[in-house]
């Protein structure tokens, strides 16, 4: 198994552009969330999905959307990038939400710098 | 509501030396904790994780934490300090809210690990 697995590894962004940030795991998990990590503030939750088209908003959902057509896939669409959204993106999986004691599986990170 | 708090931003340990991460909880929910490592650009990585079975609970690489309800703590602990042990650390509190898994991530405690 490749577990979660992200693209690009690390983007330079101009203010205003849009990306994608892909996400994709190969466990058969039905949860899947998207975390952004700032120096000296953990890991905050973005949106995250029980399930194939179902998707909620976490912690900081503002600026970003998400969509989850398929059990593998969960990208993240940042629509007009600031420079409030620099920082690395984490996915993270795991089998089902479990009563909040599942294992998250998470993916290498996407670093992205908005200029 | 939860929260958690970890009491060091950094701990500076010399290898084969005794390691203690602290970390403090708060829940309105039995919660579940977990301890999680991230190497310098990587991805995080499960060291261990408590769920209401025992209060003891054993890791990977030797690692440990004590789950103390009446002191809401949930410390880690490792006899003997590796040069490989030097990264950041995570405390995780996870409870479910019916909307599915909320994970709330501490600040982190970057280990170092001297000669």
């Amino acid at each position: 198994n490749a577990g979660v697995t992200q693209t690009p590894k690390f983007q330079v962004l101009k203010t205003g552009q849009s990306m994608t940030l892909q996400c994709a795991q190969d466990m058969n998990h039905e949860y899947m969330s998207w975390y952004r990590q700032d120096p000296g503030m953990g890991l905050r939750l973005i949106h995250y999905s029980v399930g194939a088209g179902i998707t909620d908003q976490g912690e900081v959902p503002n600026g970003y959307n998400v969509s989850r057509s398929t059990t593998e896939d969960f990208p993240l669409r940042l629509l007009s990038a600031a420079p409030s959204q620099t920082s690395v993106y984490f996915c993270a999986s795991s089998y089902s939400s479990g009563a909040g004691r599942e294992t998250q599986y998470f993916g290498p990170g996407t670093r992205l710098l908005v200029l | 509501a939860q929260s958690v708090t970890q009491l060091d931003s950094h701990v500076s340990v010399s290898e084969g030396t005794p390691v203690l991460l602290r970390c403090n909880y708060s829940s309105s929910y039995s919660p579940s904790l977990f301890w999680y490592v991230q190497h310098p650009n990587k991805g995080l990585q499960l060291l261990l994780k408590y769920t209401s079975a025992a209060t003891l609970v054993k890791g990977i690489n030797g690692f440990e934490a004590e789950f103390k309800k009446s002191e809401t703590s949930f410390h880690l602990t490792k006899p003997s300090a590796h040069m490989s042990d030097a990264a950041e650390y995570f405390c995780v509190v996870s409870a479910f809210t019916g909307g599915g898994n909320k994970l709330t991530f501490g600040t982190g405690t970057q280990l170092k690990v001297e000669l």
